[in-house]
């Protein structure tokens, strides 16, 4: 089965710092995508970042950034300069390109708090 | 384009009604996601559609839920006879390429 696993349901900082959420998935297959979605507090999912299994760089965006370890099936996301805004669920999620045709399996999340 | 809207935003209902929410992707999209989304709990997938054609089913789609997509441009989800197992965000997403889907803000269902 593919799964998704965040183990840190919760998580604060403080404004302007670095903070690291984490994320580990299982999957057989060898070509994939990854992602991490942002959900503000009654708000709409918000795409991150997305990285290509294939690819050894990892992706950045702005103060966002991944730590894509393949081997190891781990895939944490960065925030650089912690902003207010910040503040959200955001989920890890992947679609393993052979089996799962087109559907997202995503994590439980982490609840990120923003102190300013 | 102003991104994926869903209708309504919110749901109240009573166990056994039918309730039917409707989405409408962004406008060149031709692949369309139905995802559940409960309290602490990451979306599950529950269906998509490549324009009018529905591809997959998740085992979540009991029978008292159907969902349609005619003419590949907006969708409809229905529950039939809710339960209160159903309260939950319904979130529907859109894409041109599967690895880049857009969300829409969700129908919150509460079944009572």
């Amino acid at each position: 089965a593919q799964t998704v696993t965040q183990s840190q349901p919760e998580m604060s900082v403080q404004e302007a710092e670095t903070v690291t959420l984490s994320c580990t998935y299982d999957t057989s297959e060898n070509n994939y995508y990854l992602f991490w979605y942002k959900q503000p507090p009654s708000r709409q999912m918000i795409l991150v970042i997305r990285q290509e299994a294939y690819k050894q760089q990892n992706a950045t965006e702005n103060r966002f950034s991944v730590n894509f370890q393949k081997a190891a099936k781990s895939f944490s996301l960065k925030i650089s300069d912690s902003q207010l805004g910040d503040t959200a669920m955001y989920f890890c999620a992947f679609i393993p390109l052979v089996s799962s045709g087109d559907k997202l399996t995503f994590g439980t999340g982490t609840r990120l708090a923003v102190r300013p | 384009d102003t991104g994926v809207s869903q209708d309504p935003r919110h749901k109240i209902t009573k166990r056994g009604q039918n309730v039917t929410f409707r989405c409408d992707p962004i406008s060149e999209h031709n692949r369309l996601y139905w995802y559940r989304q409960t309290l602490g709990q990451g979306p599950e997938f529950l269906t998509y559609f490549q324009n009018e054609a529905q591809l997959e089913k998740s085992r979540l789609l009991s029978d008292r839920f159907s969902a349609e997509r005619p003419k590949g441009s907006f969708s409809t989800l229905e529950i039939q006879r809710t339960e209160q197992g159903d309260s939950a965000m319904y979130l529907c997403a859109s894409s041109f390429f599967p690895y880049e889907q857009y969300f829409g803000p969700g129908t919150r269902l509460t079944v009572t």
